[in-house]
């Protein structure tokens, strides 16, 4: 059974940083390419950025560029998401998804439960 | 980057009555070289993260019932419970993966009239 578990939300001044983690089990982590989707308090979905399969090939939103990094470590089978300069619109629920293959261009099929990042003062 | 445009942004439907939700996309998803359409569909329940109904514009992810289906290609797409059940409110998004950033519809909200 495919699963994912965020961690590393929480509360964040302005400006600051953050690391989110997602644990991944259940399948061949390093086969599958791995997204960040987060939704702001009563809102839609945003792509946040996607990592594939073998970690060459990384993508983000233009909301996020130059703010935010995403990587992965097969030996820990865990996706991150450092995020840095962090600002109140950042406010979301940051889920971890995985896609259907090795491709960030393929769709996603599973969701994690989701961590609440909230930006303020 | 690729607009995705849902309509309706929310539809009440009597129990047993079929629902239509519509997704257009500023330019074509069609990946010629593999004849795909790089567009999903997805069901979010309050609380609870969103959930794969629908890949390549038409095919059911596994588990999924045979009321929903989805149909288009190129720039327009159609997702279709033929008979809503009560467990099927929620809201649904359709996502683009065809090119960065994979963008979403603004989410239609389904509930029971």
């Amino acid at each position: 059974e495919v699963q994912l578990l965020e961690s590393g939300g929480g509360l964040v001044q302005p400006g600051g940083s953050l690391r989110l983690s997602c644990a991944a089990s259940g399948f061949t982590f390093s086969s599958y390419a791995m997204s960040w989707v987060r939704q702001a308090p009563g809102q839609g979905l945003e792509w946040v950025s996607g990592i594939s399969g073998s970690g060459d090939n990384t993508y983000y939103a233009g909301s996020v560029k130059g703010r935010f990094t995403i990587s992965r470590d097969t030996s820990k089978n865990t996706l991150y998401l450092q995020m840095n300069s962090l600002r109140a619109d950042d406010t979301a629920i940051y889920y971890c998804a995985k896609c259907s293959g090795s491709s960030s261009y393929h769709p996603v099929d599973y969701w994690g439960q989701g961590t609440l990042v909230t930006v303020s003062s | 980057d690729i607009v995705m445009t849902q309509s309706p942004d929310s539809l009440a439907v009597s129990l047993g009555e079929r629902a239509t939700i519509n997704c257009k996309s500023t330019q074509s998803v069609l990946y010629s070289s593999n004849n795909k359409n790089y567009l999903a569909w997805f069901q979010q329940k309050p609380g609870q993260p969103p959930k794969l109904l629908i890949y390549w514009a038409s095919t059911r992810e596994s588990g999924v019932p045979d009321r929903f289906s989805g149909s288009g290609s190129g720039t327009d797409f159609t997702l279709t419970i033929s008979s809503l059940q009560a467990e099927d409110v929620a809201v649904y998004y359709c996502q683009q993966h065809y090119s960065v950033p994979f963008t979403f519809g603004g989410g239609t909200k389904v509930e029971i009239k």
